[in-house]
């Protein structure tokens, strides 16, 4: 089991321009979530997926920020434009069932300038 | 969603057991109580997870209180490599699968 994978693992950026960050869960799990880490605000559950369908994306931050989840294999976080305020760790994790736990991935450091 | 209170730090000696509370008084009868850890540089890792009874696994102990409103993360022998951030966090069992993360309590381990 490779685990939730995430890529890529640094990115680096200038505002404005588009980024897309991917997510593969792990095989058989129906849940998939997006977090983001920073130093100020913590971890921020952005949205997430059931049975790729999504249930809450309350914690978007703005409409700049979309994801999608065409099939149980894989998701996309997408910010265009991105802004350097932007900048964090994004975790992808995943859930097999109910009350059970989640797998993160090894997150995706962004850096906008 | 229900809310969890830690201790920002707590310290440890190498060997020693840790200690680890969570308060969490408005926890609903359906609510998992489970427990991850963020060593540096890493994503959260799982940890142990438990509904009303102790549970214990071969990283932790899960101790949950009678009244359910408080919880205690036990590492029997804590080494180097436990410092991290510990996260309490309540997870509705038959709702929304959402985690709500807090700050979480950093250990630090001292040798």
């Amino acid at each position: 089991d490779a685990g939730v994978i995430q890529s890529p693992r640094h990115e680096v950026t200038e505002m404005g321009q588009e980024v897309t960050l991917r997510c593969k869960p792990i095989s058989g799990h129906n849940s998939l979530f997006w977090y983001r880490q920073t130093m100020m605000r913590g971890l921020e559950l952005l949205i997430y997926f059931n049975n790729n369908v999504p249930i809450d994306d309350s914690g978007m931050p703005e409409d700049r920020f979309s994801a999608k989840m065409p099939n149980a294999s894989f998701s996309t976080l997408k910010i265009q434009p991105s802004e350097p305020r932007d900048s964090a760790v994004y975790f992808c994790a995943s859930s097999s069932r109910q009350g059970g736990g989640y797998t993160f991935g090894s997150g995706t450091r962004l850096t906008v300038v | 969603d229900a809310k969890t209170t830690q201790p920002n730090s707590m310290e440890s000696n190498e060997e020693e057991p840790v200690h680890l509370p969570c308060n969490h008084s408005t926890i609903s009868g359906t609510d998992y109580i489970h427990w991850y850890r963020q060593l540096p540089s890493q994503g959260p890792e799982y940890v142990i997870h438990g509904l009303t009874s102790n549970v214990n696994n071969r990283m932790a102990s899960l101790a949950i209180a009678e009244d359910r409103k408080s919880s205690t993360l036990i590492l029997h022998r804590a080494t180097l490599r436990d410092a991290a951030v510990y996260y309490c966090i309540l997870r509705d069992g038959w709702g929304t699968y959402k985690y709500i993360f807090g700050t979480g309590t950093r250990l630090k381990v001292l040798a």
